[in-house]
């Protein structure tokens, strides 16, 4: 079965680092979302791709966060510098164009930052 | 501001038992209540969803009840099993959007 895969899956830093995730959707979905998970709450949206391009970042704090989707299909999450309370899960999932009801999560990455 | 309010946060049930978690909303322009199923270590993952034209959805031993009037939507697992321990969160997602809002989660504990 196809899965989103994301890397690393946990991620230790100290604050005013550079981290940065990677994800890798499911083959042929178009549509590619990075998401942010405090523990105890559900997932906010952070970035919404369409192919390689950025359809909504609203909610991304721009001023440190940064997403990628250079050829459409991989992409890149960044946080530089970190701070202690970008401690979160970041979940990656992906649908097919046009079948936003059925996002498929990766597995995410925990980040800590100390 | 929360736009969709969750309860219990956490809930233990008995094996064969009914768990049943709550969800509330505001917004009048969410037309899609979804709920997640989130296990540890992986990511949420659609469980059953309900749109509110409807009543009811069943699926399953799973059972979303709706009640349009009251913004109040649930989930309910029958014959509660030890392998439905996760965490559960109710969505919803406004008309014209992509994006659902998200509860806070209700972790839930069967005992066998």
């Amino acid at each position: 079965e196809a899965e989103v895969a994301q890397s690393p899956r946990y991620k230790i830093t100290e604050k005013s680092q550079a981290v940065a995730f990677w994800c890798d959707p499911i083959s042929g979905h178009a549509t590619l979302y990075w998401y942010r998970q405090i523990l105890g709450q559900g997932p906010e949206l952070l970035v919404q791709f369409q192919d390689e391009s950025v359809v909504d970042d609203s909610q991304l704090p721009k001023d440190r966060f940064s997403a990628e989707r250079l050829k459409g299909v991989d992409s890149t999450l960044k946080i530089q510098p970190a701070e202690l309370g970008d401690s979160a899960m970041y979940l990656c999932a992906s649908s097919l164009e046009g079948r936003y009801n059925e996002q498929f999560f990766g597995p995410g990455t925990r980040l800590t930052v100390l | 501001q929360q736009q969709v309010k969750q309860s219990p946060q956490s809930l233990i049930v008995q094996k064969g038992g009914i768990s049943i978690i709550n969800c509330a909303y505001e917004n009048t322009a969410f037309d899609y209540f979804p709920w997640y199923q989130q296990f540890p270590g992986k990511g949420p993952a659609l469980l059953i969803a309900i749109r509110p034209d409807v009543s009811e959805k069943k699926e399953g031993r799973f059972t979303i009840s709706f009640n349009k009037s009251a913004k109040q939507f649930s989930l309910h697992i029958m014959d509660s099993q030890p392998g439905d321990s996760a965490t559960y969160f109710c969505a919803a997602r406004p008309g014209g959007s992509y994006i659902p809002t998200f509860g806070r989660g209700t972790s839930l504990i069967v005992h066998p």
